[in-house]
């Protein structure tokens, strides 16, 4: 009954430091989302994948990188954090079913609050 | 450029009733969301509007009008447990999700 889950739940990176965010789904989807919620603002897509070995850009995906080598994992990259990058992620994933209204129904994990100094 | 507003936050009292309005301005329209988060946790779906009308789900509707590029969500009988950020989300022509902010619903005694 685990859905999505994230981990580190927490971390404090200094600036110039390096980390990597998992994200694990057990509900054999194939769509997997990576986002970012700042305090005043929508939630932002950094980067998606629409199925194993696939990735692509969403809308704030400088400084970022991710990789999805098996279907259950997303995987969300800073290779060097900045003060910018201060917030909270959040990873989705959706099934690919024929009602449109599956097309919107995200599940999310917990989220991870990241604190770039 | 595309957008979704909708008011930073609204205070009701418990056993009543609230509307949260949400307009939008997009490229394209596939459908549109309501999420509830409650604070320090995750969004999670509520409900699902494609065509003009209201959609029904226990104490909580959703209505849509496609020509107005509008949407409220209507909570009634509200309960203390209600008092969470509700999401309006709207999918556009590439299937993607565009987020508006969120409503901070504060529910009184």
């Amino acid at each position: 009954n685990a859905g999505v889950t994230q981990t580190p739940k927490f971390r404090v990176l200094k600036t110039g430091q390096s980390m990597t965010l998992l994200c694990a789904q057990d509900m054999n989807h194939e769509y997997m989302y990576w986002y970012r919620q700042d305090p005043g603002m929508g939630l932002r897509l950094i980067h998606y994948s629409v199925g194993e070995g696939t990735t692509a850009k969403g809308e704030v995906p400088d400084g970022y990188n991710v990789s999805r080598l098996k279907k259950q994992n997303f995987l969300l990259g800073l290779e060097s954090a900045a003060p910018s990058q201060t917030s909270v992620y959040f990873c989705a994933s959706k099934n690919v079913g024929l009602a449109l209204e599956n097309a919107g129904e995200l599940f999310f994990g917990e989220g991870s609050r990241l604190t770039v100094l | 450029g595309q957008n979704i507003d909708q008011p930073t936050e609204m205070t009701a009292t418990e056993g009543a009733i609230v509307q949260i309005n949400c307009t939008y301005q997009t490229s394209g329209f596939n459908g549109l969301f309501w999420y509830q988060q409650h604070a320090g946790e995750a969004p999670t779906f509520l409900s699902y509007n494609v065509l003009d009308g209201l959609e029904e789900k226990g104490r909580f509707s959703s209505f849509l009008s496609r020509s107005k590029g509008y949407s409220y969500l209507l909570l009634k009988e509200l309960q203390m447990k209600d008092s969470a950020s509700y999401l309006c989300a709207v999918m556009d022509s590439n299937y993607q999700l565009i987020w508006g902010a969120g409503t901070k619903l504060i529910i009184k005694p």
